[in-house]
């Protein structure tokens, strides 16, 4: 089965400092991969994916994000962090299964905190 | 440019009850999938439809249903509802043919059972 993992529930950082926000992955074969942000009483905002090529892939709003095969990874990222930034992060996979439908498969979600 | 819309923004229903909850694509899509996002959880698919049929469905029960219109909007039925089915349902659009392209969501019904 195909799963992602967001191991931290919230990540704290000051604003103008870098943050990382951590997502691991299992799939069989070539992940496809996502990050979504999501602000109160809001939906879901697409900031970038990976699907194959580079490994730094940059997205929306200065985030990028960095895919490591080795290790399974693909932490999001930002040189300086704002307090706009405050929201709920969620990693997705493509499900592979789903032959082509595109159903996504989401982590658990982390509350990212940017204090001034 | 139209986004994903929903309607409507908030639901209060009794357990046992039925409620019907819209969603209408991002213009120039043709495909819905429907996810519920408990509270602290990320989102779970529960199905998706394309050219009026159900594609794929996720691990919810037969009291989940859904119907997609000529004009591609879609409705998500839940019968008999549960204290549990307490969340936010969120909709989404695509391409059927962007199978690597990202989804765009709508901004989700909260749907409360009492």
């Amino acid at each position: 089965a195909q799963s992602v993992a967001q191991p931290e529930d919230q990540v704290n950082v000051a604003e103008g400092n870098p943050l990382t926000v951590k997502c691991t992955y299992s799939v069989s074969g070539n992940p496809y991969l996502f990050w979504y942000v999501q602000y109160p009483n809001r939906g879901l905002q697409f900031l970038l994916k990976y699907i194959t090529g580079d490994n730094l892939v940059k997205g929306s709003y200065g985030f990028e994000a960095e895919f490591n095969k080795s290790q399974t990874s693909f932490h999001l990222k930002k040189p300086s962090a704002l307090v706009s930034d405050s929201a709920l992060y969620f990693c997705a996979v493509r499900d592979r299964g789903s032959g082509n439908t595109g159903k996504l498969i989401f982590g658990q979600g982390t509350t990212l905190q940017v204090k001034p | 440019d139209a986004g994903v819309t929903q309607s409507p923004t908030h639901l209060i229903k009794t357990r046992g009850q039925q409620v019907t909850l819209r969603c209408s694509p991002k213009s120039g899509h043709d495909t819905v999938s429907w996810y519920q996002q408990a509270l602290g959880q990320g989102p779970q698919f529960i199905f998706q439809y394309y050219e009026e049929e159900e594609r794929q469905r996720g691990n919810f029960p037969d009291r989940f249903s859904g119907h997609q219109f000529p004009n591609y909007s879609s409705e998500l039925n839940v019968n008999a509802l549960l204290l549990g089915d307490s969340a936010l349902y969120l909709c989404a659009s695509s391409l059927a043919a962007g199978f690597l392209d990202e989804q765009y969501f709508g901004p989700g019904t909260r749907l409360t059972v009492t």
